[in-house]
């Protein structure tokens, strides 16, 4: 079996700060994405990647940057960290085709000081 | 685009008790639904998904019931256990064909099951 790994588990930022969160997979899946998850507001899709260098926006990527260097890693950065954005960013894969089951990794927590 | 909108957004029950966890969507293009389940400090897991051309479907004490006329979806557990207790999340697919595998998640139905 595959996993899907997010590093770091926590990241600490000042308000403005520009901060990257990072996901591999070996799964060998074509897509990838983040999700951001706030309580009573479940999972809202930031960015989403269907291979290597391509790129999608979901419905809240405004503030955010993502790229998909290989196809095994997805990145995500916060522009410009601000203090309502403090939240559990999830890193998800799956194969290409729709109606494919995702699998998530364990997730990244945002703290902004 | 496609909104999912899921009730109740909390559930506290006795062990052995059914539950019944709604959704709805907006977008008469979504064609797949697949649940998972967030357990306490856990990652999201798959548990069971329906298709659009199908109105039920089941796996052990998981029935999941489709209605395409009223972009209804309902999710039906018996004999609950503690370990059901999590977050359950629905979410709907369009087939976008080239655009991949877009999903598009519920608010989430935070289940206690006490012993």
């Amino acid at each position: 079996g595959g996993i899907i790994t997010q590093t770091p588990k926590f990241l600490i930022g000042q308000e403005g700060q520009k901060l990257t969160l990072k996901c591999q997979q070996n799964f060998n899946h074509d897509t990838m994405y983040w999700y951001r998850q706030d309580s009573g507001k479940g999972l809202r899709l930031i960015y989403y990647s269907i291979t290597e260098n391509d790129l999608q926006k979901g419905d809240l990527s405004e503030g955010y940057d993502a790229s998909r260097e290989k196809k095994s890693s997805f990145s995500l950065t916060v522009t410009s960290a601000q203090k309502n954005e403090m939240a559990v960013f999830l890193c998800a894969s799956s194969i290409w085709a729709s109606g494919n089951t995702l699998y998530f990794g364990e997730g990244s927590r945002l703290i902004v000081v | 685009g496609e909104q999912v909108e899921q009730l109740p957004s909390s559930l506290i029950v006795q062990e052995g008790a059914s539950v019944l966890i709604n959704c709805s969507y907006t977008d008469s293009a979504s064609v797949y639904f697949p649940w998972y389940k967030q357990e306490p400090g856990k990652r999201l897991q798959f548990i069971i998904d329906i298709r659009s051309n199908m109105e039920r479907k089941q796996n052990q004490r998981l029935t999941l019931l489709f209605d395409k006329k009223t972009k209804h979806l309902s999710l039906h557990i018996t004999a609950t256990q503690p370990g059901d207790s999590a977050i359950y999340f629905c979410s709907a697919s369009a087939n976008y064909g080239g655009s991949g595998n877009k999903l598009i998640f519920g608010t989430g139905t935070l289940l206690s099951v006490k012993p």
